[in-house]
């Protein structure tokens, strides 16, 4: 498609369930970034994907996320066993190539916003 | 961290061109200046980016020093749905193509 579509738009969660999150990224586009929106204006990168493969997961917390971007699927982000400070808005953009290239413009979806109760 | 500094907020009168300054005083010489913005609580939208010459498209100019260490965003004619959070963001290949966002300026357009 043309646009970064994530689903679902609202999530609640009561606190210790999982919560997984979908991003189908913009068709021909090889990177997917995954960013996690707590208060406004405060952006924390968590992962991105070159088509399968991991490619910077050093903004991924240790335990309970876990993402996978398999071919022909959406790429998904999921929290094991929720915490309350896992409420967010989580946004997904992909490119045709990583920011920092001349032409890496990154497409961000809708987000996802998690709620944790 | 971010590697830019932004002020914090702005006020632009409707129709009038609509100046947001950017430090970047460490960038290096493979790094990009990106610019993009969130209307509200929408996604991030790209606005323009560059290397060393100064860019224009049809949103907005990219204005950067000679010595790259601060850049200036052109909105030329600001309306009221220009309101939003603008982020200058400086990247290059050596952060793997991720976007560092720092806390970005608020801009008010008011009419």
């Amino acid at each position: 498609g043309e646009e970064v579509a994530q689903t679902p738009k609202h999530l609640v969660r009561g606190e210790g369930q999982k919560a997984k999150l979908y991003c189908a990224p913009i068709k021909g586009h090889s990177y997917v970034f995954w960013y996690q929106q707590v208060l406004k204006n405060e952006f924390k990168f968590l992962i991105s994907f070159q088509n399968e493969n991991v490619f910077d997961e050093t903004g991924m917390p240790k335990e309970r996320f876990s993402a996978k971007c398999l071919p022909n699927s959406p790429c998904s982000l999921e929290i094991q066993a929720t915490k309350l400070e896992d409420s967010a808005v989580y946004f997904c953009a992909s490119s045709q190539l990583p920011a920092g290239e001349n032409t890496g413009e990154l497409f961000f979806g809708e987000g996802s916003r998690l709620t944790v109760l | 961290d971010a590697k830019t500094t932004q002020p914090p907020s702005m006020d632009c009168a409707e129709g009038r061109a609509a100046n947001l300054p950017c430090n970047h005083s460490t960038i290096s010489g493979n790094e990009y200046v990106y610019w993009y913005r969130q209307i509200h609580s929408q996604g991030p939208q790209y606005i323009i980016h560059g290397l060393k010459n100064n860019e224009t498209n049809e949103m907005a100019s990219l204005i950067i020093t000679e010595d790259r260490k601060s850049s200036t965003l052109i909105l030329p004619h600001a309306t009221l749905r220009d309101t939003a959070v603008y982020y200058c963001i400086v990247t290059g290949s050596s952060n793997t193509g991720k976007l560092i966002f720092g806390q970005g300026t608020t801009l008010q357009v008011k009419p």
